[in-house]
């Protein structure tokens, strides 16, 4: 079965900054890799998601991952955070044919 | 309407009462999913439907947990005899096609409360 992992609890970045969110899965095949996004009191919404092609993926907002089968990574990146990118952040894995797992989050604090 | 739309937004029980929570996901869309959120959690899967087959609900915490989708559109999730373990917010999802190569669509979910 399929699990994720994301190691950071809590990441603090000041505003201006780069970002590097860590998540790191377990899975049999290549997996079907996202990253969500939860801002306080919204949905969850959809950055990135990596399904197969070029490893470096490119989402809304200027964040970006990429995907290392090496490491069984897929680490969100953003050159430049603003204080509106304060949110959880949720990596995920899934499978053609199965359900889409959750990692625990990371919740990003901005410093101004 | 445009998104998937989860009601009650906010369902408070008194520990034994049976609740019924609704979602109805975007229009056409084939996958529909129950995930629990805990607070400071992520979302844990439930169950998914494809149309109105239920085709995984390993996640379902007991035999308290029931849900259903009988015409492929509309789904409750049923909880009965809850429990305070039992509160948390419970998010509804759909996508397109099949589950894993779909962007999920969630709703605003229900946060439920078991006093």
């Amino acid at each position: 079965a399929q699990s994720v992992t994301q190691p950071d609890i809590h990441i603090t970045v000041s505003e201006g900054a780069s970002l590097e969110l860590r998540c790191n899965y377990s899975y049999g095949a290549t997996p079907y890799l996202f990253w969500y996004v939860q801002s306080p009191g919204q949905g969850l919404q959809l950055l990135l998601k990596y399904f197969s092609g070029d490893t470096l993926v490119q989402g809304i907002k200027g964040f970006e991952a990429e995907f290392k089968r090496s490491q069984s990574s897929f680490n969100l990146r953003k050159p430049s955070v603003h204080w509106s990118d304060a949110a959880e952040y949720f990596c995920a894995v899934g499978d053609r044919d199965d359900k889409i797992i959750f990692g625990k989050g990371t919740r990003l604090h901005i410093l101004p | 309407g445009a998104g998937v739309s989860q009601s009650p937004r906010y369902k408070v029980a008194k520990r034994g009462q049976d609740v019924a929570l609704r979602c109805d996901p975007i229009s056409g869309h084939v996958s529909l999913f129950w995930y629990q959120q805990a607070l400071g959690q992520g979302p844990e899967f439930l169950t998914y439907f494809q149309n109105e087959a239920q085709l995984d609900k390993s996640g379902l915490p007991s035999d308290r947990f029931f849900a259903e989708r009988p015409e492929g559109s509309v789904s409750t999730l049923k909880i009965q005899r809850t429990q305070q373990e039992d509160s948390a917010v419970y998010l509804c999802a759909s996508s397109l096609g099949r589950v894993g190569n779909e962007k999920l669509f969630f709703g605003s979910g229900t946060q439920l409360s078991v006093l």
